[in-house]
């Protein structure tokens, strides 16, 4: 596509219930990042995908937080048992060059709500 | 863990004023990214600094890269309303990921 995709752009859910965030990065894109960003805050990096691979997924909060990469594409980041303290924008972003000195292409984000 | 920390926090200008922010890192860095994000967006990319002492230019805004590759800085000259947003500098050190700096939010009054 033309752009990193992501959906849902909004979500709300209630406490305790799983969610899954999509993103589509541009094609072509080997590297995929996904960040937080809570409200008025800087970006909270969480995990990183070469390819199908993650190398660094230092930053996933807790086990509650996972994601997969499919085919060298399309990204899922999926949060079980929501709490409250998850409410944030997830960012995903994709970058044509691996390692840590490509360009960043972010998406719109994903504006999640546990209420 | 690599810490890129990031001063000021906020600034309010007026329009026409001159405007800095600063990133500073707690390790060597093997390059420097700045991006920005406009109220209600995403970040933007801006640029990449990778050499030592490396200064690069577009239009009003400069950016520099620290001879010891641990700090960088954004400077506009002469601000104006379009250049609202947030400032984020985003460093990496060897095969580390990116990490960002928690922003500088510029606003600038007509």
């Amino acid at each position: 596509g033309a752009g990193v995709s992501q959906s849902p752009s909004n979500k709300v859910t209630e406490k305790g219930k799983d969610v899954e965030l999509r993103c589509d990065p541009i094609s072509g894109h080997t590297a995929l990042y996904w960040y937080r960003q809570s409200l008025g805050q800087g970006l909270e990096f969480l995990i990183y995908f070469q390819g199908n691979s993650a190398p660094d997924k230092s930053g996933l909060p807790s086990d509650r937080f996972s994601a997969e990469r499919t085919g060298g594409s399309v990204s899922t980041l999926t949060i079980q048992r929501t709490q409250q303290e998850d409410s944030a924008v997830y960012l995903c972003a994709s970058s044509q060059r691996w390692g840590n000195t490509g360009e960043l292409f972010f998406g719109e984000g994903s504006r999640l709500t546990v209420l | 863990g690599q810490q890129v920390m990031q001063i000021p926090q906020y600034q309010h200008v007026q329009e026409g004023e001159d405007f800095t922010t600063y990133c500073n890192s707690s390790t060597t860095l093997s390059n420097i990214q700045w991006y920005k994000q406009r109220p209600g967006g995403h970040p933007v990319f801006l640029i990449q600094l990778v050499k030592s002492g490396e200064v690069k230019k577009q239009k009003r805004l400069t950016f520099q890269f620290g001879e010891a590759k641990k700090n960088s800085s954004l400077h506009i000259t002469a601000t104006q309303t379009t250049d609202v947003g947030t400032y984020f500098c985003a460093g990496a050190g060897g095969y580390s990921t990116l990490t960002f700096g928690k922003g500088t939010m510029l606003l600038v009054s007509p």
